[in-house]
């Protein structure tokens, strides 16, 4: 079965700086995608990147950026210029392939920002 | 277009009573999944549906029913709910095939008393 793990339960950056948030997990199969969703207050889960796992290059959306380095499985997390509105919880996700293939999510990281 | 919703928002319940989750999507999705989540574990899922008709577990269904008896709606069923069910429950819906994405729905929480 597929693992996700985020060692880091907490985590405060300041506006305007960089943040990265970590992720690792375990799987024995050679084609999966990754995410990255943002959980705000609202509860509401918002899609933040995807990564294919068969794309070498690094997905990126704006200030959001992943550094997916396949051989180790890891996916960590990069913002830029952080905003105050980026403060929420950060949860790393893995998908197989096949039918119905289902999220596995890890534990979650509490970003917060400050002034 | 709603997306995806889940009534009711909150709720209370007394240990041994039984209630349903109803979760509705508008997009036409094929496959839809329930998942709890409870502080400090993250998301586990609960049953998903591939399509109207079908059901199957997930990581967690002890206690859970589940049925897709159209192809918008997806019910969860607890026929006596245990205090350790409190917890806030998601539903989510998406097309078929690996690249789409799962849309959530907003979430119900859910106590058990």
């Amino acid at each position: 079965a597929q693992t996700v793990t985020q060692s880091q339960p907490e985590m405060s950056v300041q506006e305007a700086e960089t943040v990265t948030l970590s992720c690792t997990y375990d799987t024995s199969e050679s084609d999966y995608y990754l995410f990255w969703y943002k959980q705000p207050p609202s509860r509401q889960m918002i899609l933040v990147i995807r990564q294919e796992a068969y794309k070498q290059q690094n997905a990126t959306e704006n200030r959001f950026s992943v550094n997916f380095q396949k051989a180790a499985k890891s996916f960590s997390l990069k913002i830029s210029d952080s905003q105050l509105g980026d403060a929420a919880m950060y949860f790393c996700a893995y998908k197989g392939t096949g039918t119905a293939s289902k999220l596995t999510f890890g534990t979650g990281t509490r970003l917060q920002v400050t002034l | 277009n709603a997306g995806v919703t889940q009534t009711p928002k909150f709720r209370v319940l007394k240990t041994g009573q039984s209630m349903t989750l109803l979760c509705a999507q508008d997009m036409n999705h094929e496959y839809m999944y329930w998942y709890r989540q409870d502080p400090g574990m993250g998301l586990r899922l609960i049953h998903y549906s591939v399509g109207e008709g079908t059901t199957a577990k997930g990581e967690v269904p002890d206690g859970y029913n589940v049925s897709r008896l159209k192809k918008q709606n997806f019910l969860l069923g607890l026929e006596s709910a245990a205090p350790s069910q409190t917890s806030v429950y998601f539903c989510a819906s998406r097309f078929p095939g690996d690249f789409y994405e799962q849309y959530f729905g907003p979430g119900t929480r859910l106590t058990v008393t």
